[in-house]
């Protein structure tokens, strides 16, 4: 399978605990992104990198969400201290190179905070 | 601040029939795309299509077109001769540099 592909697909967690996620793009895109979507709404751009670099992160949610993608390959993104409010789906896409259109997406991972 | 809005949160159609999805943005940018994104139940989003601004044609796909007013801001799509398959979320979204903006969606549900 050449798409991209997220990990993992479901996460449970209680209120106060750390998690992470993991977006593995399709292998020759250098762009990634990732979204949260909630119940009923569109996704809501979170933050993107290009190779390993980190260009646009104002967008996160606060300072307790933290993305990294370290060889320019695979990227994590962590919540620290998670609250019920981030119950939603991560979404995570790649695009092909010198484009920020056709982005591919991800099957995207529901995080449910207890 | 750049916004996109799909004033239809639901709508159906019969099997082979034309339906209408509206989008409307704001942007104060010169050079942007728009795109329409479709997301089934339980499965991945998928680019149905997209249109350059500073292109004045409208874009086709098979059965899918766009109806492209870039003064009115406005960004319909058009979907031919429907089919169940066509059963999704669909997402009108606007793409400005690096930044993306999604629009809430429109459900679509094809009646056989």
């Amino acid at each position: 399978d050449t798409g991209v592909s997220q990990n993992p697909r479901h996460k449970i967690t209680k209120r106060g605990q750390n998690v992470t996620f993991r977006c593995d793009p399709i292998s020759e895109h250098n762009r990634l992104y990732w979204y949260r979507q909630t119940l009923g709404q569109g996704p809501e751009f979170l933050t993107y990198f290009q190779n390993e670099a980190q260009l646009e992160k104002s967008r996160l949610l606060s300072d307790r969400f933290s993305a990294e993608r370290p060889k320019g390959s695979f990227s994590t993104l962590e919540i620290q201290r998670t609250e019920q409010g981030d119950s939603a789906m991560y979404l995570c896409a790649s695009s092909v190179p010198g484009t920020s259109y056709e982005q591919y997406f991800g099957p995207g991972t529901r995080l449910t905070v207890t | 601040a750049q916004t996109v809005t799909q004033s239809q949160p639901e709508m159906s159609v019969q099997e082979a029939e034309t339906v209408t999805l509206s989008c409307t943005y704001d942007t104060s940018e010169n050079n942007y795309y728009l795109f329409w994104y479709k997301q089934p139940p339980s499965r991945q989003m998928i680019l149905v299509i997209r249109q350059e601004a500073y292109k004045q044609q409208n874009a086709t796909e098979n059965r899918f077109s766009v109806n492209f007013q870039k003064a009115a801001k406005s960004f319909s799509l058009k979907i031919s001769d429907s089919q169940l398959g066509d059963t999704a979320m669909y997402f009108c979204a606007l793409n400005y540099g690096q930044n993306f903006v999604f629009g809430p969606g429109t459900r679509l549900s094809v009646l056989p």
